[in-house]
């Protein structure tokens, strides 16, 4: 079974925080993409990465940056954090035949 | 602009009904079209349709491609409260060397019992 491991599932952070969220896979697969889900504006894309050290900005980038310094790894950050970043963040893995395959998603709160 | 819709954009059901769930796109190079079901969590995938016709099937699941009509509808029988959920439609399209996914704003679906 696919495993991809979102290592916080509930965050509280304050304006103006870095926030970091990792995600980490088992699969040894090259895509890797980071989404954010919110009512009414469904999933949108972030930041997605081919491979390792590689990077590409999705529809909305604006206030995150990522990191992949490891194949299975792949970190969004959050350099200084606001309240239009209040979202459910969720990282997915792509297999070879197209489907993305999820982790359970990271909640983030700013206040 | 590529977008995907789906409609209706809720539906409450009892507890042993149909529920039909349509999916239309517009998208300049069509790759495949992806169906999920979304609970508390995250997404899990449910079925990929790259032929137009071909019925693909998953217990009390079903779903079909019409490129003529672009779209696709997913068909749920006997209902159960456990499909309670919102089902997203996602369209790949190919985008240079890249394949780009375009996401439905998806369909809540609560089952009563």
């Amino acid at each position: 079974d696919v495993k991809v491991t979102q290592s916080s599932r509930y965050l509280v952070k304050r304006t103006g925080e870095k926030v970091f969220l990792e995600c980490v896979q088992d699969m040894d697969h090259e895509n890797m993409f980071w989404y954010r889900q919110d009512p009414g504006l469904g999933l949108r894309l972030i930041y997605f990465s081919y491979d390792v050290k590689m990077k590409e900005k999705g529809d909305i980038p604006e206030g995150y940056s990522v990191s992949r310094e490891k194949k299975e790894r792949f970190s969004l950050i959050l350099e200084s954090a606001s309240t239009n970043q209040t979202s459910m963040y969720l990282c997915a893995l792509g297999s070879d035949t197209g489907e993305l395959f999820f982790g359970e998603g990271s909640r983030l709160t700013v206040l | 602009e590529d977008k995907v819709v789906q409609s209706p954009l809720s539906l409450v059901v009892h507890e042993g009904d149909t529920v039909t769930l349509n999916c239309s796109y517009e998208v300049t190079n069509f790759r495949s079209l992806l169906w999920y079901k979304q609970e508390k969590k995250a997404p899990t995938f449910l079925f990929m349709l790259t032929s137009s016709g071909i019925e693909k099937k998953s217990g009390r699941l079903s779903s079909i491609l019409d490129k003529k009509e672009l779209s696709s509808i997913l068909n749920i029988t006997a209902t159960q409260t456990g499909d309670s959920a919102i089902y997203l439609c996602a369209v790949e399209e190919y985008a240079g060397n890249n394949r780009k996914l375009i996401w439905g704003l998806g369909t809540s679906l609560a089952v009563n019992p």
